[in-house]
């Protein structure tokens, strides 16, 4: 079993809709991270967060600790916010080493 | 953006060369990571550095070496290239500000292809 477990792996909306991403894992963790990475493009940063919740523009992360789950939301989705969303844990120990989920594929339609 | 750069971006080899990848950066973060990303898999590590000449391996470091000489930069060796190490390879950086729990920040990435 992965330590960073991410579902659905592939998601398909329509512009304006609310989306969902989730993140379950294993291990103990310092920090938990939301990663953007569009095709054949970089990976940007787009959240890390220990607790609570963040807001960007129309992005929101949350997390808890007790249950070990993030979850990615997207509000009124827009054709480019089409990329692979990724999480990420800094496990606890030396040098903050990141464990990666697979990864969800999101693709937004007008 | 984070001031961090790889190159080469796009390289094509054969099989038994040896291959080096650079990652340069400016932010003087002390972290720096290099990773592998394949279909199917998530970002795997390779090896990471916790300082200038400090060095360990990661989850995928078979077949690569790597050196980190100054703050600045951190190059990763294919030492003899297999058809197993085509990929794309990404560096990060961590560690700002003296702190090891920052954000990472990510070079765009070097595709690597082995024939």
């Amino acid at each position: 079993k992965n330590e960073v477990e991410q579902s659905p792996q592939n998601l398909t909306a329509q512009e304006g809709e609310f989306i969902t991403i989730n993140c379950s894992y294993s291990v103990g963790i310092s920090a938990l991270h939301w990663l953007q990475q569009h095709p054949g493009g970089g990976i940007v940063s787009l959240f890390m967060l220990s607790s609570g919740k963040k807001k960007h523009g129309r992005l929101i992360a949350t997390i808890n600790i007790q249950e070990k789950h993030s979850s990615l939301h997207i509000t009124a989705s827009h054709p480019r916010d089409s990329a692979v969303y990724i999480c990420a844990v800094s496990n606890t120990g030396t040098a903050s080493k990141l464990t990666f989920g697979t990864g969800t594929r999101l693709q937004v339609t007008l | 953006d984070a001031g961090i750069t790889q190159s080469p971006r796009h390289k094509v080899t054969e099989t038994g060369t040896p291959v080096t990848l650079r990652c340069h950066q400016t932010e003087n973060h002390r972290y720096m990571y290099w990773y592998r990303q394949d279909p199917g898999h998530g970002l795997r590590l390779i090896h990471y550095s916790y300082g200038v000449k400090d060095t360990d391996k990661g989850e995928v470091s078979d077949g690569y070496s790597v050196s980190r000489s100054k703050t600045e930069d951190f190059l990763l060796t294919l030492e003899s290239a297999t058809s197993s190490q085509t990929s794309v390879y990404f560096c990060a950086i961590r560690g700002g500000q003296g702190t090891m729990n920052t954000e990472a920040f990510f070079g765009q990435g070097t595709r690597l292809t082995v024939v």
